[in-house]
């Protein structure tokens, strides 16, 4: 079974600059999360999706980060523009149903270092 | 106050040694909990789940307090390999989000 692919594994920008990360998750699977991870803390989430409509992004800058699920498949994440503090791991998940008791199934993550 | 809250070490101790960890959580609410596995560069892996009438599974031991709001993860006979940051999680009544302590480092020594 395919896991959770990510791309790219990993990006360098400057601060202003603009970026996008990609995420496909297990075939079959309804919910799709991102988290942001800097170094030395733990998954922090950003967003989730249940097909393609979002459940929670309480905790999504929405000033400068974007998410979409058109399709209920694959997802993007977008950062514009990036800011020092953005550097990190951005790691998606997915679980086939989003209950509570489901376990989580990370891709490899891509890190990104804003310069 | 943090949601999930963890010692983030690190602990170091020899091959062989029994080592326990502890989280704590801040919504009472909460229905599930987990501990994930992160090794270095790594995503995180599900360790086990953990069950309110505590489970196990080899060497791992995984425990629930629900009147102190806390989970616990003993290893005994640790190995090399077990060598990682473990992350405690919970998951939320409500919106089902799973929230991440930040992790307690765990080094294992010949």
């Amino acid at each position: 079974e395919a896991g959770v692919a990510q791309s790219p594994r990993y990006k360098i920008i400057e601060k202003r600059q603009s970026v996008a990360f990609w995420c496909n998750p297990i075939s079959g699977h309804a919910t799709l999360y991102w988290y942001q991870q800097i170094l030395g803390q733990g998954p922090k989430l950003l967003i989730q999706f249940q097909n393609n409509g979002v459940v929670d992004d309480s905790q999504l800058p929405k000033d400068r980060f974007s998410a979409e699920r058109l399709k209920g498949v694959d997802s993007t994440l977008k950062i514009q523009p990036a800011k020092l503090e953005d550097s990190a791991v951005y790691l998606c998940a997915s679980t086939p149903l989003g209950g509570t008791n489901e376990k989580l199934f990370f891709g490899s993550g891509t890190q990104l270092s804003v310069l | 106050r943090k949601e999930v809250e963890q010692d983030p070490g690190p602990f170091n101790v020899p091959e062989g040694a029994t080592v326990a960890f502890n989280c704590t959580y801040s919504n009472s609410a909460s229905q599930s909990f987990f501990w994930y596995r992160q090794d270095c560069r790594k995503e995180p892996k599900l360790l086990m789940s953990v069950y309110s009438s505590g489970n196990e599974d080899g060497r791992f031991t995984a425990q629930l307090n629900r009147a102190s709001q806390y989970i616990s993860l003993l290893i005994r006979d640790s190995k090399l390999s077990d060598s990682a940051t473990y992350l405690c999680a919970v998951n939320n009544a409500g919106g089902f989000k799973t929230i991440f302590g930040a992790g307690t480092r765990l080094f294992v020594k010949a």
